[in-house]
């Protein structure tokens, strides 16, 4: 399709709970990046694919957070036992092109309670 | 290392004056720009995108930008605001020519007073 789907909308979790988010990307796009917005609407980069290879995961906190890219499934970003501060919107991009900008997903909304 | 600077956290103006949202990068090689748009409970919409091809690039909803070197900036212009144009927006960076990430200013906040 010509749309980023990302699923679950809203997703509340407890502290210490797991928390999955998944992204299906444009067919086609072969870059997929994750955005974390919080309370501040900075966009905080998290983690990016090229196909389903990392190709830059300098924003994770890798100690909780985990993402993949399999060949004809959704991506997927995972939080291990999350914490009150992981509360934001989580938004996926897909890009065919470096020159292209980013097509992004509506976002998933992860409230840590 | 690229970044984007907006100036002005909040811009307010009124109905059918002139919009003007400033955005100041500092990369340290050719970059790509860009503008986006998101509205409340939304993704990002793409507005508009500079590739190094003409320094005046037209997006949609009637907004413009003007890549300029030697300012650095890629101010974002529409000559009459629209209420529908309330929202927030983020210029953006990228390295031209690389695989990297997209870095996004902080957002500016438009509201239009009727």
């Amino acid at each position: 399709g010509e749309e980023v789907a990302q699923t679950p909308k809203h997703l509340v979790r407890g502290e210490g709970q797991k928390a999955k988010l998944y992204c299906a990307p444009i067919k086609g796009h072969s870059y997929v990046f994750w955005y974390q917005q919080v309370l501040k609407n900075e966009f905080k980069f998290l983690i990016s694919f090229q196909n389903e290879n990392v190709f830059d995961e300098t924003g994770m906190p890798k100690e909780r957070f985990s993402a993949k890219c399999l060949p004809n499934s959704p991506c997927s970003l995972e939080i291990q036992a999350t914490k009150l501060e992981d509360s934001a919107v989580y938004f996926c991009a897909s890009s065919r092109r470096v020159e292209d900008g980013y097509t992004f997903g509506s976002g998933t909304r992860l409230t840590v309670v | 290392a690229q970044s984007v600077t907006q100036l002005g956290s909040h811009v307010s103006v009124s109905e059918g004056a002139l919009v003007l949202l400033r955005c100041n990068y500092s990369s340290s090689v050719p970059p790509y720009l860009f503008w986006y748009v998101q509205y409340p409970n939304q993704g990002l919409q793409l507005l508009l995108k500079y590739t190094s091809a003409a320094t005046l690039v037209k997006g949609i909803n009637g907004f413009e930008a003007e890549f300029k070197k030697s300012e650095t900036s890629f101010h974002l212009t529409k000559p009459s605001a629209h209420m529908s144009d309330a929202a927030e927006y983020f210029c953006a960076v990228r390295r031209f020519n690389r695989d990297d990430k997209i870095i996004f200013g902080k957002g500016t906040r438009l509201h239009i007073l009727p």
